[in-house]
């Protein structure tokens, strides 16, 4: 079956850390891109990362740069992300999704088109 | 505040036609492809539209999608009571070299 399984979520104090997974099955996961977009309780959908599929280009969001690292192990078929120094506003249901497209340049041709049930990352103390 | 904009709600009656604007500039929408995302409550978004206007295998034709300069749009026609939900635009930026969404348009089929 393709899916995406994504685990690692917790209720973490402010400034704490915290490493998400994403388990991929049924599809050649080293050939594709992959992304972590978030969703804040009650709002929109904000992007986060992506890698590429050979894990050796990575890309972040301003707001969570020097923060946030994606990383992928295309022997185990997971992608990560590794988020640290966590503020109350990056509480979020966290998704990773997979990114047909390529990048060229500074510009990445992606588009989402399997998204996983996401993992809650809940930051308070 | 979102980069690319989106009316925060749209409703129609069952078997009507509805559209959602997705309003953006030439470092996003003007110079790349969109694609468009349905959130159905309590759920994952799923893929509707890519490349401005191709549908995934399974989404059926009363989905659409199009793109003049900066702005893209999504129709849906003969409108079900299970349509609605949450619908999203996104793209990249070239300025931002960041994937970038629409703040999100919730459908209401009356």
């Amino acid at each position: 079956e393709v899916q995406l399984v994504e685990s690692g979520g917790d209720l973490v104090q402010p400034g704490g850390s915290l490493r998400l997974s994403c388990a991929a099955s049924g599809f050649t996961f080293s050939s594709y891109a992959m992304n972590w977009v978030r969703q804040a309780p009650g709002k929109g959908l904000e992007w986060v990362s992506g890698i590429s599929g050979s894990g050796g280009n990575t890309y972040h969001a301003d707001s969570v740069k020097g923060r946030f690292t994606i990383s992928r192990d295309n022997a185990k078929n997971t992608l990560y992300l590794q988020v640290s120094s966590l503020r109350a506003d990056d509480t979020a249901v966290y998704y990773c999704a997979k990114a047909p497209g390529y990048c060229s340049g500074a510009t990445c041709y992606w588009y989402f088109d399997l998204w996983g049930r996401g993992t809650l990352v809940t930051v308070s103390s | 505040q979102s980069v690319l904009t989106q009316p925060p709600s749209v409703s129609a009656a069952p078997g009507q036609k509805v559209t959602i604007s997705c309003s953006g500039s030439s470092s996003n929408i003007g110079n790349n492809y969109v694609s468009w995302y349905q959130q159905l409550p309590g759920t994952a978004p799923k893929l509707l539209i890519y490349d401005n206007n191709k549908r995934p295998s399974g989404i059926p034709d009363r989905f659409s999608g199009s793109k003049s300069d900066t702005s893209a749009t999504l129709g849906i026609t003969g409108l079900q009571t299970g349509d609605e939900a949450d619908y999203y635009c996104g793209t990249w930026d070239s300025r931002l070299s960041a994937v970038v969404f629409g703040g999100g348009t919730k459908l209401t089929v009356l």
